[in-house]
Order: structure tokens, then sequence, then C-alpha cells
């Protein structure tokens, strides 16, 4: 079972920043916050992951709480080639973590010109 | 030059017949991943591989059969197909299990329709 909630679609206007928010309140010390991607008929593509503190790449951002209980990703300027389905999932960092990422619903996002 | 790979596509078959997809992945990585997305959208783990050896089974039947002739290839085959086993599914690769921080880059899918 996904351990993460997420809300089930959003929209966001070309252009401005898409806050995607994710609850994960039974996230252990140990665990790392993933966001990952699905557009329309493709496979899923990594975006960015972070354990507890702020984390930026070229794709994105990522805020994590201090108590690590939700955090949120940021397209800071969403385009409509970012319209896709967005999964948070949290993974254990330990070396006995067999690689499987367990994916939930996630969050529908279309961006609209 | 696409990292991971997969054919045919598409696939269109009957019940009970028996299929297999191919994945090759030119990353070098040592683990390679069979996911089933179905038609609620919810993907899911099947297999994962380490250098050519089964480390995740997750209770998928054993008319599933994933083979592993090197640790860039990993085959799924499929025996006495049923019409439940219609979804797309993708393989993925990753440097290793071990690895703490260990993304996972995936093939495009192969969508297999069983009538």
């Amino acid at each position: 079972d996904a351990k993460t909630t997420q809300p089930t679609s959003m929209d966001c206007a070309e252009g401005r920043a898409a806050n995607l928010p994710c609850n994960h309140s039974t996230i252990s010390g140990n665990e790392y916050v993933y966001w990952y991607r699905q557009i329309h008929s493709q496979g899923p593509q990594y975006i960015i992951h972070g354990l507890k503190n702020n984390e930026t790449n070229e794709m994105a951002s990522l805020i994590i709480t201090e108590d690590r209980k939700s955090s949120t990703l940021i397209l800071p300027h969403a385009t409509l080639r970012d319209t896709a389905v967005y999964y948070c999932i949290v993974r254990p960092s330990h070396s006995g973590n067999t690689g499987k990422l367990i994916f939930g619903q996630g969050t529908t996002l279309q961006v609209k010109p | 030059d696409t990292a991971v790979s997969q054919t045919p596509k598409y696939l269109v078959t009957q019940m009970g017949n028996d299929k297999s997809i191919k994945c090759e992945q030119n990353l070098g990585h040592d683990t390679m991943y069979w996911y089933k997305q179905d038609s609620k959208k919810f993907l899911k783990i099947m297999f994962s591989y380490n250098n050519k050896e089964l480390i995740i089974n997750e209770t998928v039947p054993n008319r599933f059969s994933p083979k592993s002739p090197d640790k860039a290839h990993l085959n799924l085959h499929i025996n006495s197909l049923e019409l439940g086993d219609s979804a797309v599914y993708f393989c993925a690769s990753s440097q290793g299990s071990s690895l703490i921080m260990d993304t996972q880059y995936f093939g495009p899918g192969t969508r297999l329709t069983v009538l």
C-alpha cells in the first residue's frame, strides 16, 4: 500500500508555478521522498527526491516540512508539456531496500493555456 | 539513444496463447524491474532482478516467468494468457538496489491486449 496521500487532480495556468502537495504522515526517519511523473502513454519519469532538506534541480523544487510529514513539489513555470500524473513515493534508504517503488494514485496535473 | 527499450510496443493476442515481451537497457545498470499498470492506471511492481538474480516476486502467478539472459536484458514470458492480463507493462532499470538513492529509469511500455 502507498504510504502517501495526494489530491486526485489539480489545474495550473501555463507559465505559473504548480505546487503539488503530498502527505506522508507515517514516514520514518530513514525514508526518502521521491517524485515521479507519468506523461500520457509514456513510462514514469524521475523528477526529484529528498530526505529532510529542500532540494532543487533543473526540473523542480522539493520542499519538505520540518516534521517531514508532508512535502510539496514545485514546478516553477509550468508548461503544457508538464501535464501528467505526479506520484509522491516514500522509500527506505537502508541497504535492505529491495528497490521497488510503490505507486499510489498520484495527482493528475492539467496545465491550461 | 534509448536508455530502456521494450518490444513490442503493442501486443494483441488471444486467450490461452503464450507471449513474450523483451526489455533491454544500455545504461550499464545492475537491477531491472517489471511493473504492471492496469486499466485503473495503478502501477504495481511484479519482479526485480539484480545481476540476473531474482530479488522481488510480488505474488505474481507462475504463468509469468521473467528471464534475464544477462544484466542488460530482462524478458517477460507469459503463458496461457487470460483476459485479466490485459495491461500496460513497463520495464525499468536502476544502478543497483543496494544503493541508497537509486533512481529508476522506465521504458516506454508494452500495451498487451488479450481477446
